[in-house]
């Protein structure tokens, strides 16, 4: 399966700023999704992103809080836009490798906005 | 929503069986059954999955009810390592939104000496 290196592992932020979190990915893959796992909850599908194209957002979420980039087949970032407390969260990327039936996840981004 | 139900927690001693129940009654042909667990500060790691057939490999067994409406999963020899969040997830055979991984609330497994 593929190998996922998510970067900041954990921040800290000010209410009213933004935190882009990369995805790098060890091998192409088509699709890459984005998680949100709120504290003592399940995880919650955000969007999924595919090269060349707009990200498709769950209900819920929406581009301008959460823009999405999607540059290549190995990469893609996740924007918390304009935080407040309740981002608060860990965010996971995740993707299907080529010919493997598994999602691979992230290991995640522990974000507190204080 | 998730189209999986199970119990939010599960107790089992170290070395014994760990079976872990789910209901999806409304699961439709072209459907898998997926189990994944979470270990505390980790991302989910993917066990096994199943259409109708029973399942084995060399982390766990997926027995799945010939109607298909229910699952269980199978530790056969459950160690402290496998205390984690287990999940239960449907997911669609052919991609699209209906291929997209929802999670539940999962079942807690606490392995215990």
């Amino acid at each position: 399966s593929a190998v996922i290196s998510q970067k900041p592992s954990r921040d800290i932020c000010q209410r009213g700023t933004s935190l882009t979190i990369q995805c790098q990915v060890d091998s192409q893959v088509t699709m890459m999704f984005w998680y949100r796992q709120q504290p003592g909850q399940s995880l919650t599908l955000i969007a999924t992103a595919n090269q060349g194209s707009e990200a498709t957002y769950e209900s819920g979420f929406v581009i301008d809080k959460f823009p999405i980039s999607r540059p290549n087949l190995t990469f893609s970032t996740l924007t918390v836009s304009n935080m407040s407390p309740e981002d608060s969260s860990i965010y996971l990327c995740s993707v299907q490798p080529t010919g493997y039936y598994g999602y691979t996840f992230g290991s995640g981004t522990r974000l507190t906005v204080v | 929503d998730a189209k999986t139900t199970q119990p939010p927690s599960m107790d089992c001693a170290e070395g014994r069986a760990a079976n872990l129940p789910c209901n999806h009654s409304t699961i439709s042909g072209n459907e898998y059954v997926y189990w994944y667990r979470q270990i505390h500060s980790q991302g989910p790691q993917y066990i096994i999955h199943g259409l109708k057939n029973n399942e084995t490999n060399e982390m766990a067994s997926l027995i799945i009810t010939e109607d298909r409406k229910s699952s269980t999963l199978i530790l056969p020899h459950a160690t402290l390592r496998d205390t984690a969040v287990y999940y239960c997830i449907v997911r669609g055979r052919y991609g699209g939104s209906q291929g997209n991984l929802i999670f539940g609330k999962g079942t807690k497994l606490s392995v215990k000496p």
